[in-house]
């Protein structure tokens, strides 16, 4: 069975500053992972993935997340953010023998940017 | 393309009745998934299912159950509702990329309370 863990349930930062969102996983297998975003009152959606290759990965509004297989880590990075990236931020993983389609997710990183 | 729509988005229920959450999706997905998402739960996966006539449970199947009959709907049956399935309710699509799994598609969500 895998599980994620994510290490701040609150991060609060101002503007321009630099942010990390910080995810664990544990898993017996092979694992892909994923960051997932949620704006208010909406659903999911992707931010980045990680499934071979690289392990530096670039996702949609400048953010960055590098899998680190040794402390079985998923950290997400932004090095400058802005308001409009206040919103709550999932870590997922899932594992290579599902090819997928069973995602475990993480408890969450509620990210607010204050002016 | 609407992607992932679901309907109601909200709904009121009494303990005992009975309901069905809509999942439809025009992406011709083979995997379907529902999660349920509690405050500082994340989103735990109810039920998923791999292509038509496929379902399997997740992390919280008891109380819900799923049928696929057709690749574009995955309906979410509750039979007998109790206030601890209060949440909102996501569904999600995806396929799989010649890499492993592509992004997960999520719908708006339903907000159901049980009374």
């Amino acid at each position: 069975a895998q599980s994620v863990t994510q290490l701040d349930s609150q991060v609060p930062v101002f503007e321009e500053a630099p942010v990390e969102l910080r995810c664990n996983y544990s898993s017996s297998v092979s694992v892909y992972l994923f960051w997932y975003v949620q704006y208010p009152n909406q659903g999911l959606q992707l931010l980045l993935k990680y499934l071979s290759g690289s392990t530096l990965v670039k996702g949609i509004n400048g953010f960055e997340a590098e899998f680190n297989k040794s402390q079985t880590s998923f950290h997400l990075r932004k090095p400058s953010v802005h308001i409009s990236d206040t919103a709550e931020y999932f870590c997922a993983v899932s594992d290579q023998e599902t090819s997928g389609s069973r995602l475990t997710f993480g408890e969450g990183t509620q990210l607010t940017v204050n002016p | 393309n609407a992607g992932v729509t679901q309907t109601p988005k909200f709904q009121v229920l009494k303990t005992g009745q009975s309901m069905t959450l809509q999942c439809a999706q025009d992406m011709n997905h083979e995997y379907m998934s529902w999660y349920r998402q509690d405050p500082g739960m994340g989103l735990r996966l109810i039920h998923y299912s791999v292509g038509a006539g496929i379902t399997d449970q997740g992390e919280v199947p008891n109380g819900y159950n799923v049928s696929r009959s057709t690749t574009e709907d995955f309906p979410l049956r509750l039979l007998s509702a109790a206030p601890s399935q209060t949440s909102v309710y996501f569904c999600a699509s995806s396929y799989l990329g010649p890499w492993g799994p592509d992004t997960q598609y999520f719908g708006p969500g339903t907000r159901l309370t049980v009374l």
